[in-house]
């Protein structure tokens, strides 16, 4: 079963604008990662947030994390062409060696 | 620097045939082992996974099983393909809990 839904599952925007996808999961974590993946390709790392961070920054990725609503958010600001994909979240619980990965959002940033 | 290989890139396959994909790790020892499938436009859904050789974990019932023969390679196999194995395999590594995948660039398994 999916640990972590994204929302929305599809977001257009124009290029500049900034993007925000969402994912909850159900039970508590050890860390949580955000992926990308272009089409028919493998999926890049983006950020992980450990379960005791609130924020964390990668040039124009913002990720933070709510423990207590099981929530997480990616900005992506200034969005480009070159940022349309998939984007997923996968969490890690205590005890257990995999991630679980949610749905994904799909973004198409428009020229 | 690690690197991660996969291949085939893409595979047809007639329902009823066997399946071997294969998956190495270079520049690192003793990693976790996944590998994930993903059906068109969902999420992915983990199949086996292995923290050491000869240890596999299976998450999903099916006809595919999974062997860490040596230290850096995991390979999936299936003994009769049925239509329902089509999709987007993938394979991954970590060092250990707490890090993040570094993933393969996948095979495109179709079944007809």
């Amino acid at each position: 079963s999916q640990q972590g839904e994204e929302d929305p599952q599809a977001l257009s925007i124009q290029e500049g604008e900034n993007a925000t996808m969402n994912c909850s999961y159900k039970t508590s974590i050890n860390n949580l990662q955000w992926y990308r993946q272009n089409s028919g390709r493998g999926l890049v790392h983006l950020i992980l947030i450990r379960s005791n961070e609130r924020e964390k920054h990668s040039g124009r990725l913002r990720v933070t994390l709510d423990t207590s609503k099981k929530s997480s958010s990616l900005l992506i600001t200034a969005s480009r062409a070159a940022d349309t994909a998939s984007y997923f979240c996968a969490t890690d619980s205590f005890g257990t060696y995999k991630y679980i990965f949610g749905t994904g959002t799909r973004l198409k940033v428009l020229a | 620097s690690q690197t991660i290989h996969q291949w085939p890139a893409t595979l047809v396959q007639p329902v009823g045939s066997p399946l071997s994909l294969e998956c190495t790790v270079e520049g690192t020892s003793n990693p976790n082992l996944y590998w994930y499938r993903q059906a068109a436009g969902r999420g992915l859904q983990l199949l086996f996974y292995s923290v050491g050789i000869g240890q596999i974990s299976s998450e999903v019932p099916q006809n595919l099983s999974a062997s860490r023969p040596q230290d850096r390679q995991f390979i999936l196999s299936s003994k009769k393909l049925l239509l329902s194995d089509s999709g987007f395999y993938l394979c991954a590594w970590r060092p250990g809990t707490g890090y993040g995948y570094t993933f393969g660039s996948g095979t495109r398994l179709t079944v007809v």
